[in-house]
């Protein structure tokens, strides 16, 4: 069975730093790209962060370029995302997302198929 | 970015009604890289749909998914009481990755 479990939220203060982390089982951790997205309280999804299987390639939404970093330990089936710089609009609940290629209406579709239950980051004074 | 727009913001149905859902989307979709997902209260979203009309795994039948271009549907044929919930629609065919608002089907 396919886990994502998140830790390592909690309550930090504007400016201050905290390190998310993602651990997963129940696949070949490896072989799959993976995504940070967040839910602001009683808001929509925003996608956050993509780190491919390597590690090699990344990307960041615009409002986190600069102050989080996306890394992932292959050895230890784990995905992270140091989050430095914080402020009042980063509080949300944070999602880890695996991301899969499908097949279906005649091409291949890469969609996030299995999210993990989340952990909530409140910045706040 | 693509921003996507979806319609209703919140819809009241009753069990065993049809639902319809849309999502608009502010330039062409690239490939009909279009998923609908759900999600419950103090629960992950679930993938529903992807590339516009393709079922997710283990998803019932009567969710399915339309459209394409600019123009994306989702419609659940029977409402069931676990349907009610909120529904998103994300693009993926171009970066960044973007999520519309949600539209919240509510039990009426």
């Amino acid at each position: 069975e396919v886990q994502l479990v998140e830790s390592g939220g909690g309550l930090v203060q504007p400016g201050g730093s905290l390190r998310l982390s993602c651990a997963a089982s129940g696949f070949t951790f490896s072989s799959y790209e993976l995504n940070w997205v967040r839910q602001a309280p009683g808001k929509g999804l925003e996608w956050v962060s993509y780190i491919s299987s390597s590690g090699s390639t990344i990307y960041y939404a615009d409002s986190v370029k600069g102050r989080f970093t996306i890394s992932r330990d292959n050895a230890k089936n784990s995905l992270y995302l140091q989050m430095n710089s914080l402020r009042a609009e980063d509080t949300s609940v944070y999602y880890c997302a695996r991301e899969e290629s499908l097949y279906g209406s005649g091409s291949y579709h890469k969609v996030f198929d299995y999210w993990g239950q989340g952990t909530l980051v409140t910045v706040s004074s | 970015e693509i921003v996507l727009t979806q319609s209703p913001g919140t819809l009241s149905l009753s069990p065993g009604e049809r639902a319809t859902l849309s999502c608009r989307a502010s330039q062409i979709v690239s490939s009909n890289s279009l998923a609908w997902y759900h999600q419950r209260p103090g629960q992950a979203p679930r993938l529903l749909i992807y590339g516009a009309s393709s079922r997710a795994t283990g998803i019932p039948d009567r969710f399915s998914g339309s459209g394409s271009g600019t123009d994306f549907t989702l419609t659940i044929s029977r409402l069931e009481p676990e349907d009610f919930a909120v529904y998103y629609c994300q693009q993926y065919g171009s970066s960044p990755y973007t999520f519309g608002q949600g539209t919240k089907l509510e039990i009426k």
